[in-house]
């Protein structure tokens, strides 16, 4: 079955743009979303279908898919932002719902 | 305001059985697919199962397919996960979500989680 790869930690300091990525094969032809997960928290939609953002969430928080690579961008980077990053897909081929291992981001 | 309140976790031996609920409002329930995602202690997210707004059509991760069961009640907005044979590698919190599809599910939203504990 598919599989959706993410590394384990990011980290950039604050007011920088920070990078997020997303991997699996031909995943540029796959919808990503990403989801944001506070400690204690419940996660978060921030990104569908590869770069929508829901209107709660600030326009600093973008994406983008292609290839095998699919990338969660946050610019201007502030304390706020550090939390677990998850990205997702769907894999008709299985009628699975995919979830990569979390990405880690850290604020300087 | 969506909201999304589950229920019905708490403490039980291995091969027992545990049925979670989660209540919904704010959003046309019978219209919208619902899914069931687990997060084992200090790990990440797993998809649990998904129902479809009418209920007929269901789907389940490889680890808990034949053991538990997705269902939803629309005429009180209600999703269940009954639990059964639990294994203690089924820890976790517990989360209800709404789902969208357009060629590819999202969940737009989530709730609190409720916690599930499988140990003697």
């Amino acid at each position: 079955s598919f599989v959706v790869t993410q590394p384990p930690s990011v980290s950039v300091a604050p007011g920088k743009t920070a990078r997020i990525t997303c991997g699996g094969n031909n995943i540029g032809s796959k919808s990503v979303h990403w989801y944001q997960q506070k400690p204690g928290q419940a996660p978060v939609l921030v990104i569908y279908y590869d770069g929508d953002r829901p209107s709660r969430i600030p326009e600093r928080f973008s994406g983008s898919n292609s290839g095998n690579t699919a990338t969660l961008a946050i610019s201007r980077v502030e304390a706020g932002d550090e939390a677990d990053y998850y990205c997702q897909v769907w894999d008709s081929g299985s009628d699975h719902v995919l979830f990569g291992g979390g990405t880690k981001l850290t604020v300087l | 305001d969506v909201q999304l309140l589950e229920s019905g976790g708490g403490l039980v031996q291995p091969g027992g059985s545990l049925r979670l609920s989660c209540a919904a409002s704010g959003f046309t329930f019978s219209s919208s697919a619902l899914t069931w995602v687990r997060q084992a202690p200090g790990k990440g997210l797993e998809w649990v199962s998904l129902i479809s707004g009418s209920g007929g059509s269901t789907y389940y991760a490889d680890s808990v397919k034949g053991r538990f069961t997705i269902s939803r009640d629309n005429s009180k907005n209600m999703l269940s996960l009954q639990m059964n044979s639990l294994r203690a590698e089924d820890t976790a919190v517990y989360y209800c979500t709404k789902a969208v599809y357009s060629g590819s599910w999202h969940l737009d939203y989530w709730g609190q989680g409720t916690l599930v504990t499988v140990s003697s």
